[in-house]
């Protein structure tokens, strides 16, 4: 069975400086990763997504993800952060290349951003 | 962008009785929806896939016969909680995937945050 691993709850950073979010998965095949962010009364929106080739991942609002294959980990990276970032990001595998494929999420990681 | 709604945002009931959750996608068609449990500090457990016209698939370890889904629109989705208990307290999240567009596109709604008392 798959699984998702976010092992930071909670974390703190500076406006202005640069954020690194840790994810690591367990999955049989080839992973679908995810990452979404949740903020107050909104619904998940996703950040970014690998299936295959170019490792590093672009994503929205200057976010980017590595996978790397042989450390199980999709680690999500800003190099500075603003103060609209506070919010929950959840690392996702899916069991297939869209994101409306059946998804398995870590426990997300609550991101605090400090003026 | 497509948006997902879910009516009520947040519900406070008494123990034994049911409550009906909505999720509408607005402006798209979604023949697949999918409903999620959130406890506090956890992540979000896939309860449920909903197809319109036909029977949900609940996950394993998911009661059927507590958490009732019907699809019978291709824009609306009802999750309802049957006999409510205080262990049933969560927030619950649908998503929709749209039909008219790449079959990898899935919108979430804001949830639901049901209390039991």
């Amino acid at each position: 069975a798959q699984s998702v691993t976010q092992p930071d709850i909670h974390i703190t950073v500076s406006e202005g400086a640069s954020l690194e979010l840790r994810c690591n998965y367990s999955y049989g095949a080839t992973p679908y990763l995810f990452w979404y962010v949740q903020s107050p009364g909104q619904g998940l929106q996703l950040l970014l997504k690998y299936f295959s080739g170019d490792t590093l991942v672009q994503g929205i609002k200057g976010f980017e993800a590595e996978f790397k294959r042989s450390q199980s980990s999709f680690n999500l990276r800003k190099p500075s952060v603003h103060w609209s970032d506070a919010a929950e990001y959840f690392c996702a595998v899916g069991e297939s290349a869209g994101t409306a494929s059946k998804l398995t999420f870590g426990t997300g990681t609550r991101l605090q951003v400090t003026l | 962008g497509a948006v997902v709604s879910q009516h009520p945002s947040w519900v406070i009931c008494k123990s034994g009785t049911s409550v009906k959750i909505e999720c509408r996608s607005l402006d798209f068609q979604a023949t697949t929806m999918f409903w999620y449990r959130q406890f506090p500090k956890q992540s979000l457990m896939l309860m449920a896939t909903s197809n319109e016209g036909s029977k949900a698939t609940y996950e394993q370890g998911v009661e059927k016969d507590k958490f009732l889904i019907n699809h019978a629109s291709l824009t609306l989705s009802t999750l309802t909680v049957t006999s409510a208990h205080p262990e049933d307290s969560s927030f619950y999240i649908c998503s929709a995937r749209d039909d008219s567009g790449r079959a990898d596109t899935q919108y979430f709604g804001p949830g639901t945050r049901l209390t039991v008392l």
